[in-house]
């Protein structure tokens, strides 16, 4: 069975870190870009970041450039996003996303943001 | 950064047809922004319908539909089904970054 888990989401407090996972099963994730979306509650999708096959390349939105990075273990089959100086607008559930044309989703994790 | 604009919201009725756009602040959405479209059920994660404008995945019903449309990208829907209803997202790419649109939330009814 394909599945993408992610873990890693909480209550942290402004200005915080998390460390978000994407572990992939089922599939060879190693070969195909992997993204991190989220949505914030109640509000619509946003794209946040990817990270190509061997972590060479890596894009970002403009909202988290300089505070979160994109990583990747192939040899875990998983990706990382690493959230620095987090800001209450991070709130939100992150989703990674993999195989052949964004084929396969995680369930989310929940990241919160508050003091 | 760009804005994809979508309807906010859309009825249609049971058996009916209804397409639902995307825009770009930029200008025409074109195949080269690589648009996609997923639908989100309530309390669900987001599930891939189309990718790269017009191209289905083995579950994408076959009364879905991608397209290119008056300078925008296009879903339609051909005879709706209650299951439907769900919220839809489109998704374009500008160079290697990736622009949400905000949704249409697709009522059948």
């Amino acid at each position: 069975e394909v599945r993408l888990v992610e873990s890693g989401g909480g209550l942290v407090q402004p200005g915080g870190s998390l460390r978000l996972s994407c572990a992939a099963s089922g599939f060879n994730s190693n070969i195909y870009w992997v993204t991190w979306v989220r949505q914030a509650p109640g509000k619509g999708l946003e794209w946040v970041a990817k990270i190509n096959q061997d972590g060479s390349e890596n894009y970002y939105v403009d909202s988290v450039k300089g505070r979160f990075t994109i990583s990747r273990d192939s040899a875990k089959n998983s990706v990382y996003l690493q959230m620095n100086s987090l800001r209450d607008e991070d709130t939100a559930v992150y989703y990674c996303t993999s195989g052949g044309e964004a084929a396969y989703w995680g369930q989310g994790t929940l990241v919160t943001v508050s003091s | 950064q760009a804005v994809v604009t979508q309807e906010p919201s859309l009825t249609v009725s049971p058996g009916g047809t209804v397409t639902l756009t995307c825009g770009s602040s930029t200008g025409s959405v074109t195949s080269g922004h690589y648009p996609y479209w997923f639908q989100q059920r309530p309390g669900q994660a987001p599930r891939t319908l189309i990718y790269e404008t017009s191209n289905k995945h083995s579950w994408t019903p076959a009364r879905f539909s991608g397209s290119l449309l008056g300078g925008k990208a296009a879903l339609t829907l051909s005879g709706a089904q209650p299951e439907d209803e769900a919220d839809y997202y489109c998704l374009v790419f500008y160079s290697a970054t990736g622009v949400f649109g905000g949704g249409t939330k697709l009522t059948v009814l």
